[in-house]
């Protein structure tokens, strides 16, 4: 078990909706990550968030939405689904700090778009 | 930004021989390199990493070995056993930055499936 803790592990939704993924960092942990791992293009980076500032952007379209709160949780707005947006979405903690410190990740939240 | 290669995309090994993947990376300001084995159904679980600093680091069956000046760095899993089939993944971050922040993203390869006969 990581600490990192995901929720919900399933999810099946219709094209056009939208759905919340959250994540629970490890304890003490102030940076978060997603990442979103599909068959065919592994696992693609997301977005960071370090103590509430987003910190890093990787490829994440516009209808994605990611926001880290006071108590240090997050979640994954995912709008206007489509059926290629079906992905294993994992978030990942560390605690951040200039020497680094492992990254974790959770157990994954399964989206599928039909 | 970052590219990491990796290499095999499939790898197939009896039971008790040795197993190596490879990784290249583009960014030489990148200075931590971690490895994590993914298993049917789970996320990542780091299994070994190395910064840097370090050319070599081992952990009982597992060994890792950089190349800084080359820009490549190997997993190497010896005596191979069943329960180590899985798909492994490299990846390069740089770390550090002002403030106590860690930078950017984690760039992973593309994955090894690593499948070995008993």
């Amino acid at each position: 078990d990581s600490g990192v803790t995901q929720t919900p592990k399933h999810l099946i939704t219709a094209t056009g909706q939208r759905v919340t993924l959250r994540c629970s960092p490890r304890s003490g942990d102030l940076s978060v990550y997603w990442y979103q791992q599909s068959l065919d293009q592994g696992l693609q980076f997301l977005i960071q968030y370090y103590n509430g500032e987003e910190r890093a952007k990787g490829n994440i379209l516009e209808r994605f939405s990611a926001q880290q709160f006071p108590d240090l949780h997050s979640e994954l707005n995912l709008s206007s689904l489509e059926l290629g947006d079906s992905a294993l979405y994992f978030c990942a903690s560390t605690a951040g700090g200039a020497s680094g410190n492992t990254i974790y990740f959770g157990e994954g939240s399964w989206l599928t778009v039909v | 930004g970052e590219n990491v290669e990796q290499h095999p995309s499939t790898l197939s090994v009896q039971e008790g021989d040795s197993a190596v993947i490879k990784c290249t990376y583009s960014d030489s300001a990148s200075n931590y390199f971690p490895w994590y084995k993914q298993e049917l159904g789970k996320g990542p679980q780091l299994i070994i990493d190395i910064r840097s600093n370090v050319g070599e680091k081992k952990d009982q069956r597992i060994a890792v070995t950089l190349n800084k000046t080359a820009k490549h760095f190997s997993l190497h899993i010896t005596e191979t056993q069943p329960e180590d089939s899985a798909v492994y993944f490299c990846a390069a971050i740089r770390r550090g930055g002002a403030g106590g922040t860690s930078y950017g993203k984690l760039t992973f390869g593309q994955g090894t499936i690593l499948t070995v006969h008993p």
